[in-house]
Protein backbone atom coordinates (compact mmCIF):
# COMPACT_ATOMS: atom_id res chain seq x y z
CA UNK A 1 0.00 0.00 0.00
CA UNK A 2 1.36 3.59 -0.79
CA UNK A 3 1.76 5.78 1.96
CA UNK A 4 -0.43 8.57 0.28
CA UNK A 5 -3.60 7.42 -2.12
CA UNK A 6 -5.46 10.14 -3.90
CA UNK A 7 -8.12 9.48 -6.86
CA UNK A 8 -6.76 10.84 -9.30
CA UNK A 9 -9.52 11.97 -10.82
CA UNK A 10 -10.26 14.16 -12.95
CA UNK A 11 -13.28 15.73 -11.46
CA UNK A 12 -15.42 17.71 -13.71
CA UNK A 13 -17.85 19.63 -11.76
CA UNK A 14 -20.22 22.68 -12.61
CA UNK A 15 -19.46 25.73 -11.41
CA UNK A 16 -21.41 25.97 -8.33
CA UNK A 17 -21.39 22.47 -7.52
CA UNK A 18 -19.89 21.15 -4.27
CA UNK A 19 -16.92 18.34 -4.49
CA UNK A 20 -15.22 16.50 -2.03
CA UNK A 21 -11.56 14.66 -2.80
CA UNK A 22 -10.28 11.40 0.10
CA UNK A 23 -6.76 10.75 0.81
CA UNK A 24 -5.89 7.68 2.95
CA UNK A 25 -2.54 7.10 4.59
CA UNK A 26 -0.99 4.28 5.01
CA UNK A 27 1.08 5.13 8.72
CA UNK A 28 -1.13 5.14 11.44
CA UNK A 29 1.39 7.15 13.69
CA UNK A 30 1.60 10.24 10.84
CA UNK A 31 1.40 13.10 12.97
CA UNK A 32 0.08 15.97 10.47
CA UNK A 33 -1.66 16.49 7.57
CA UNK A 34 -2.05 19.12 4.44
CA UNK A 35 -3.78 19.91 1.61
CA UNK A 36 -1.05 21.46 -0.96
CA UNK A 37 -3.13 23.25 -4.50
CA UNK A 38 -1.26 23.10 -7.69
CA UNK A 39 -1.83 24.70 -10.54
CA UNK A 40 -1.16 23.52 -14.76
CA UNK A 41 3.39 23.88 -14.46
CA UNK A 42 3.75 25.35 -11.33
CA UNK A 43 4.39 25.41 -8.20
CA UNK A 44 2.69 23.45 -5.16
CA UNK A 45 1.20 25.86 -2.31
CA UNK A 46 -0.37 25.10 0.90
CA UNK A 47 -4.05 25.57 0.73
CA UNK A 48 -4.66 24.48 4.41
CA UNK A 49 -3.00 22.59 6.99
CA UNK A 50 -5.89 19.58 8.63
CA UNK A 51 -6.68 19.49 11.86
CA UNK A 52 -7.94 16.50 14.04
CA UNK A 53 -10.89 18.63 15.05
CA UNK A 54 -11.95 19.37 11.49
CA UNK A 55 -11.35 23.04 10.44
CA UNK A 56 -13.22 25.50 7.21
CA UNK A 57 -11.56 28.27 5.43
CA UNK A 58 -13.91 29.68 3.63
CA UNK A 59 -15.46 27.69 1.20
CA UNK A 60 -12.80 24.60 1.77
CA UNK A 61 -13.10 22.47 4.79
CA UNK A 62 -11.03 19.64 5.85
CA UNK A 63 -11.73 16.53 7.93
CA UNK A 64 -9.24 14.06 9.03
CA UNK A 65 -10.44 10.50 10.57
CA UNK A 66 -7.88 8.61 12.52
CA UNK A 67 -9.68 5.66 12.73
CA UNK A 68 -9.37 5.32 9.73
CA UNK A 69 -6.57 7.06 8.18
CA UNK A 70 -8.24 9.15 5.97
CA UNK A 71 -8.67 12.81 5.28
CA UNK A 72 -10.79 15.03 2.78
CA UNK A 73 -11.14 17.98 1.27
CA UNK A 74 -14.98 19.64 0.60
CA UNK A 75 -15.11 22.54 -1.95
CA UNK A 76 -18.47 24.18 -1.50
CA UNK A 77 -19.58 26.58 -4.71
CA UNK A 78 -16.84 25.74 -6.65
CA UNK A 79 -15.44 28.22 -8.89
CA UNK A 80 -13.72 28.25 -12.47
CA UNK A 81 -10.45 29.32 -10.34
CA UNK A 82 -10.65 26.29 -8.01
CA UNK A 83 -9.56 24.04 -11.23
CA UNK A 84 -6.27 22.96 -10.45
CA UNK A 85 -4.32 19.71 -8.75
CA UNK A 86 -4.74 18.90 -5.06
CA UNK A 87 -2.35 17.21 -3.42
CA UNK A 88 -2.64 15.48 -0.48
CA UNK A 89 0.62 15.84 2.69
CA UNK A 90 1.54 13.98 5.12
CA UNK A 91 4.21 14.25 7.35
CA UNK A 92 4.78 10.37 8.94
CA UNK A 93 6.47 11.32 12.04
CA UNK A 94 6.73 14.72 12.81
CA UNK A 95 9.97 16.44 13.00
CA UNK A 96 12.16 13.68 11.51
CA UNK A 97 10.78 12.59 8.46
CA UNK A 98 9.94 14.78 5.09
CA UNK A 99 6.55 15.19 3.90
CA UNK A 100 5.43 12.37 1.57
CA UNK A 101 3.06 13.86 -1.14
CA UNK A 102 -0.19 12.14 -2.73
CA UNK A 103 -0.24 11.78 -6.52
CA UNK A 104 -2.72 14.76 -6.59
CA UNK A 105 -6.62 14.88 -7.74
CA UNK A 106 -7.54 16.90 -10.67
CA UNK A 107 -10.07 19.28 -10.67
CA UNK A 108 -12.22 21.11 -13.50
CA UNK A 109 -14.50 23.29 -12.96
CA UNK A 110 -16.74 24.38 -16.14
CA UNK A 111 -19.14 27.11 -16.88
CA UNK B 1 11.94 38.21 -5.25
CA UNK B 2 10.99 34.48 -4.75
CA UNK B 3 11.36 33.46 -1.16
CA UNK B 4 13.58 30.27 -3.00
CA UNK B 5 14.58 30.32 -6.32
CA UNK B 6 15.84 28.22 -8.70
CA UNK B 7 17.60 28.57 -11.27
CA UNK B 8 17.57 27.31 -14.27
CA UNK B 9 14.04 27.68 -14.63
CA UNK B 10 14.30 25.71 -18.36
CA UNK B 11 17.57 23.63 -19.17
CA UNK B 12 17.65 21.19 -22.41
CA UNK B 13 20.93 18.83 -22.42
CA UNK B 14 22.51 15.98 -23.75
CA UNK B 15 22.38 12.61 -22.61
CA UNK B 16 25.91 12.09 -20.41
CA UNK B 17 26.24 15.56 -20.00
CA UNK B 18 27.00 16.60 -16.23
CA UNK B 19 24.39 19.52 -14.94
CA UNK B 20 24.13 21.03 -11.69
CA UNK B 21 20.53 22.47 -10.81
CA UNK B 22 20.43 25.20 -8.11
CA UNK B 23 18.36 26.38 -5.07
CA UNK B 24 18.25 29.15 -2.78
CA UNK B 25 16.26 30.67 0.01
CA UNK B 26 15.51 33.72 2.04
CA UNK B 27 13.15 31.89 4.30
CA UNK B 28 15.84 31.05 6.82
CA UNK B 29 14.72 27.66 6.96
CA UNK B 30 16.88 24.85 8.03
CA UNK B 31 15.08 22.04 6.07
CA UNK B 32 15.43 22.24 2.09
CA UNK B 33 14.29 19.27 -0.31
CA UNK B 34 14.95 17.67 -4.18
CA UNK B 35 11.58 16.50 -5.76
CA UNK B 36 11.15 15.80 -9.60
CA UNK B 37 7.25 15.16 -11.01
CA UNK B 38 6.57 13.24 -14.13
CA UNK B 39 2.79 13.21 -15.03
CA UNK B 40 0.87 10.63 -13.19
CA UNK B 41 3.91 10.17 -10.83
CA UNK B 42 3.14 12.70 -8.29
CA UNK B 43 5.86 14.63 -6.29
CA UNK B 44 8.81 11.97 -5.99
CA UNK B 45 11.27 13.02 -3.32
CA UNK B 46 15.38 12.63 -4.52
CA UNK B 47 17.29 13.69 -1.29
CA UNK B 48 16.89 16.03 1.84
CA UNK B 49 18.72 18.12 4.04
CA UNK B 50 17.51 18.71 7.81
CA UNK B 51 20.63 21.12 8.22
CA UNK B 52 24.14 21.76 6.57
CA UNK B 53 25.83 18.89 7.51
CA UNK B 54 22.78 16.73 6.77
CA UNK B 55 22.29 14.62 3.74
CA UNK B 56 19.55 12.05 3.42
CA UNK B 57 18.64 9.84 0.23
CA UNK B 58 14.88 10.10 -0.87
CA UNK B 59 12.66 7.76 -2.62
CA UNK B 60 14.75 8.04 -6.28
CA UNK B 61 18.29 9.13 -5.21
CA UNK B 62 20.33 6.92 -7.79
CA UNK B 63 21.79 8.92 -10.77
CA UNK B 64 21.54 12.24 -8.55
CA UNK B 65 23.95 13.77 -6.16
CA UNK B 66 23.29 16.74 -3.58
CA UNK B 67 25.63 19.29 -2.23
CA UNK B 68 24.28 21.71 0.60
CA UNK B 69 26.71 24.35 0.44
CA UNK B 70 24.97 26.44 3.04
CA UNK B 71 21.96 26.85 5.31
CA UNK B 72 20.23 28.84 2.20
CA UNK B 73 21.83 26.67 -0.93
CA UNK B 74 21.31 23.55 -1.58
CA UNK B 75 22.49 21.79 -5.21
CA UNK B 76 21.02 18.73 -7.29
CA UNK B 77 23.50 17.41 -10.06
CA UNK B 78 22.81 14.54 -12.18
CA UNK B 79 26.34 13.54 -13.02
CA UNK B 80 25.75 11.55 -16.15
CA UNK B 81 22.36 12.80 -17.80
CA UNK B 82 19.50 10.13 -19.09
CA UNK B 83 16.72 10.99 -21.14
CA UNK B 84 14.55 9.40 -18.53
CA UNK B 85 15.68 12.20 -16.02
CA UNK B 86 13.74 14.26 -18.53
CA UNK B 87 11.26 16.17 -15.44
CA UNK B 88 10.12 19.08 -13.68
CA UNK B 89 12.10 19.49 -10.36
CA UNK B 90 11.16 21.08 -7.41
CA UNK B 91 13.06 22.66 -4.40
CA UNK B 92 11.29 23.18 -1.29
CA UNK B 93 12.53 24.63 2.15
CA UNK B 94 10.71 24.11 5.45
CA UNK B 95 11.16 24.96 9.22
CA UNK B 96 11.54 22.44 11.36
CA UNK B 97 9.13 20.66 13.23
CA UNK B 98 5.92 18.87 12.13
CA UNK B 99 3.76 21.44 11.23
CA UNK B 100 5.95 23.11 8.97
CA UNK B 101 4.65 24.23 5.84
CA UNK B 102 7.38 23.61 2.65
CA UNK B 103 7.46 26.69 0.66
CA UNK B 104 8.18 25.08 -3.50
CA UNK B 105 10.78 27.43 -5.92
CA UNK B 106 9.11 27.76 -9.39
CA UNK B 107 10.49 24.34 -10.99
CA UNK B 108 12.91 23.52 -13.44
CA UNK B 109 11.64 22.13 -16.40
CA UNK B 110 14.88 19.88 -17.21
CA UNK B 111 14.79 18.03 -20.65
CA UNK B 112 17.36 15.42 -21.54
CA UNK B 113 17.68 14.62 -25.26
Amino acid sequence: RKEVEQDPGPFNVPEGATVAFNCTYSNSASQSFFWYRQDCRKEPKLLMSVYSSGNEDGRFTAQLNRASQYISLLIRDSKLSDSATYLCVVNAAPGNTPLVFGKGTRLSVIA
Amino acid sequence: DADVTQTPRNRITKTGKRIMLECSQTKGHDRMYWYRQDPGLGLRLIYYSFDVKDINKGEISDGYSVSRQAQAKFSLSLESAIPNQTALYFCATSAGGAIAEAFFGQGTRLTVV
